[in-house]
């Protein structure tokens, strides 16, 4: 069964620095997402994106956060300037373009900001 | 704004035993509705979902949800627990476009006792 891969599994980075997160969605879906898990808590939303734009985007996803799908397979997820509260696991997501199709995630990247 | 309430932070179940995970929901419309299961180091693996339908749903290993809507309740079972089912439990609600918008409860952590 075709999966969401995630690389790294596990990214360690000093404050201030810029973090690259990958994800190659699986290969006919439209949606691709990311959320992340602050530890402790709940799996919360950051941005959606489709037909190469955002289309929605939560509160946490400030300035300080990009993505782009750069060529037709891989998703990126950017933090310019990481922060110590940045430090969490970040799940890529993806789904078909058909109504109400589940929301399938990769394994995560977990991001820890020294 | 949609809701989700995981009443129980950890069950602790005898292998064998049955199991029953609750998850209330806040949602102003019908509302698409998920449990995804989290083991250690790994993603978020979809179990079931409801759209629409016959409220009685089946998931993968087992596990079944009902979804009532007198009670804005959507709480996940399974008859007979495995010390494989040992892991985090997630109900989501899906608004937005397409239900594409996922909202996370705080998780249920399921210990399976020998």
């Amino acid at each position: 069964e075709p999966e969401v891969t995630q690389t790294p599994s596990h990214q360690v980075t000093q404050m201030g620095q810029e973090v690259i997160l990958r994800c190659v969605p699986i290969s006919n879906h439209l949606y691709f997402y990311w959320y992340r898990q602050i530890l402790g808590q709940k799996v919360e939303f950051l941005v959606s994106f489709y037909n190469n734009e955002i289309s929605e985007k939560s509160e946490i996803f400030d300035d300080q956060f990009s993505v782009e799908r750069p060529d037709g397979s891989n998703f990126t997820l950017k933090i310019r300037s990481t922060k110590l509260e940045d430090s969490a696991m970040y799940f890529c997501a993806s789904k078909t373009g058909i109504d109400n199709s589940p929301l399938h995630f990769g394994n995560g990247t977990r991001l820890t900001v020294t | 704004a949609q809701s989700v309430t995981q009443p129980d932070i950890h069950i602790t179940v005898s292998e064998g035993a049955s199991l029953e995970l609750r998850c209330n929901y806040s949602y102003g419309a019908t509302p698409y509705l998920f449990w995804y299961v989290q083991s250690p180091g790994q993603g978020l693996q979809l179990l079931l979902k409801y759209f629409s339908g016959d409220t009685l749903v089946q998931g993968i290993k087992g596990f079944e949800a009902e979804f009532k809507r007198s009670q804005s309740s959507f709480n996940l079972r399974k008859p007979s627990v495995h010390w494989s089912d040992a892991a985090e439990y997630f109900c989501a609600v899906g608004a937005g476009a397409a239900g594409n918008k996922l909202t996370f409860g705080g998780g249920t952590r399921v210990l399976v006792k020998p």
